[in-house]
């Protein structure tokens, strides 16, 4: 069975700060895997798809890469709105979440 | 405008049974694949079931032989039947549109809270 593995499982940033988070598969996923950000008490929000595809409607300053085992996530300038969860999903076989990332500010 | 809407959570004894709908305005959910997510208090997201725009199902270990996701298609809605519950079935559920099955889950509905508890 394939493993999602992501760190860090926490992390405190400032706005207007670059993050990234990393998202690690046991074996090669080619590029199926996407991104969700969750803010408490609310369903999950779809952010990158096919590793780097941006969703229609999610900030240009959300971006993905990766192929094969390794991916990120990149924020390129915290905004307050994106402190929340992110999680990578991949779909290469029947669904699978990492454990999760919290974000939270400094 | 696309909406899914979840119903049928609540609080059941251990080894009871459960039955979730998802109702869904602005598309067709049997034109669609379809999948149930499910969330632990203060957990991550974990996937439970899915089921692709032929009929064909499939589900998480954890559920397995538990759990069965089915649809009403004139009704246009998703459902999860939930038999022999355990406590460790406590969460958060969710449906949501899964696009083309591989490229995310693009809808989410809001959740519907099962507790399994004596």
């Amino acid at each position: 069975d394939i493993q999602m593995t992501q760190s860090p499982s926490s992390l405190s940033a400032s706005v207007g700060d670059r993050v990234t988070i990393a998202c690690r598969a046991s074996q090669s996923i080619s590029n199926y895997l996407n991104w969700y950000q969750q803010r408490p008490g609310k369903a999950p929000k779809l952010l990158i798809y096919a590793a780097s595809l941006l969703e229609s409607g999610v900030p240009s300053r959300f971006s993905g890469s990766g192929s094969g085992t390794d991916f990120t996530l990149t924020i390129s300038s915290l905004q307050p709105e994106d402190f929340a969860a992110y999680y990578c999903q991949q779909t290469y076989t029947t669904p699978l979440f990492g454990q999760g990332t919290k974000l939270e500010i400094k | 405008e696309v909406q899914l809407v979840e119903s049928g959570g609540g609080l059941v004894q251990p080894g009871g049974s459960l039955r979730l709908s998802c109702a869904a305005s602005g598309f067709t959910v049997s034109n669609n694949y379809m999948s149930w997510v499910r969330q632990a208090p203060g957990k991550g997201l974990e996937w439970v079931s899915l089921i692709y725009s032929d009929g064909i199902t499939y589900s998480a270990d954890s559920v397995r032989g538990r759990f069965t996701i089915s649809r009403d298609n004139s009704k246009n809605t998703l459902y999860l039947h939930m038999n022999s519950l355990r406590a460790e079935d406590t969460a958060v559920y969710y449906c949501a549109r899964d696009r083309n099955g591989v490229y995310g889950s693009d809808y989410w509905g809001q959740g519907t809270l099962v507790t399994v508890s004596s």
